[in-house]
């Protein structure tokens, strides 16, 4: 079955640490994104990337780093630099946007939740 | 500045009660208005995609509208399987980006 797999399910993170969390997608989809997911808040977008080799950031792209070296493939890296790791992290993939493909969703994966020791 | 809003925030439902759960948005230019149920621990499950003002879609029990300021989810006669975060999202005009806008959702409780 075509889908988006995250891992791992959980992660912890000690102080002073880099983690890297893991996105794949068999959906052959161009356009993969990276949000956060906070109580009472809406998904917030970390990071998205549109073709191979090239990403832009997000709303929120501040202590976080991403690569985009495979189609099916778009690791997101969780720096010592960001402050407040601790979320629920969601990775997503559609087609390209253009015209009436405007209209086609972003598809998810079922989640990395990040907590700290 | 682009922004949804969801309404209740939750809502307790006895087995068969129906009822409307609301997205209104405040954005430049629409081009779509997506639905999505969220169960615990899981990601977004894609429900359905509006894109004009008149607009309906339906499944099993969910029908989705769209006027031109909000959509609605209308439950009817629900389960307690229906049970879930409902979260509505809006793309708006802004070049090439897929980018959506997340309401904070309505958390639905069906009690049999």
């Amino acid at each position: 079955d075509g889908g988006i797999t995250q891992s791992p399910k959980y992660l912890f993170r000690k102080e002073g640490q880099n983690v890297t969390l893991s996105c794949e997608q068999n959906l052959n989809h161009d356009a993969m994104y990276w949000y956060r997911q906070d109580p009472g808040q809406g998904l917030r977008l970390i990071y998205y990337s549109q073709i191979v080799n090239d990403f832009q950031k997000g709303d929120i792209a501040e202590g976080y780093s991403v690569s985009r070296e495979k189609k099916e493939s778009f690791p997101l890296t969780v720096t010592s630099a960001q402050k407040n790791p601790t979320a629920f992290y969601l990775c997503a993939s559609s087609t390209l946007v253009s015209g009436q493909g405007s209209n086609q969703p972003q598809h998810f994966g079922d989640g990395t939740r990040l907590s700290i020791l | 500045e682009d922004q949804v809003t969801q309404s209740p925030e939750a809502l307790r439902l006895q087995e068969g009660e129906s009822s409307s759960l609301n997205c209104s948005y405040t954005v430049s230019g629409l081009r779509g208005l997506f639905w999505y149920r969220q169960d615990p621990g899981k990601g977004p499950e894609f429900l359905f995609t509006l894109y004009s003002a008149g607009e309906e879609k339906e499944k099993e029990r969910l029908k989705a509208t769209l006027t031109k300021k909000e959509s609605f989810l209308h439950i009817t006669a629900p389960k307690p399987e229906d049970s879930a975060t409902y979260l509505c999202a809006v793309r708006v005009y802004g070049g090439a980006t897929n980018k959506l806008i997340f309401g904070t959702g309505t958390l639905l409780a069906v009690q049999p």
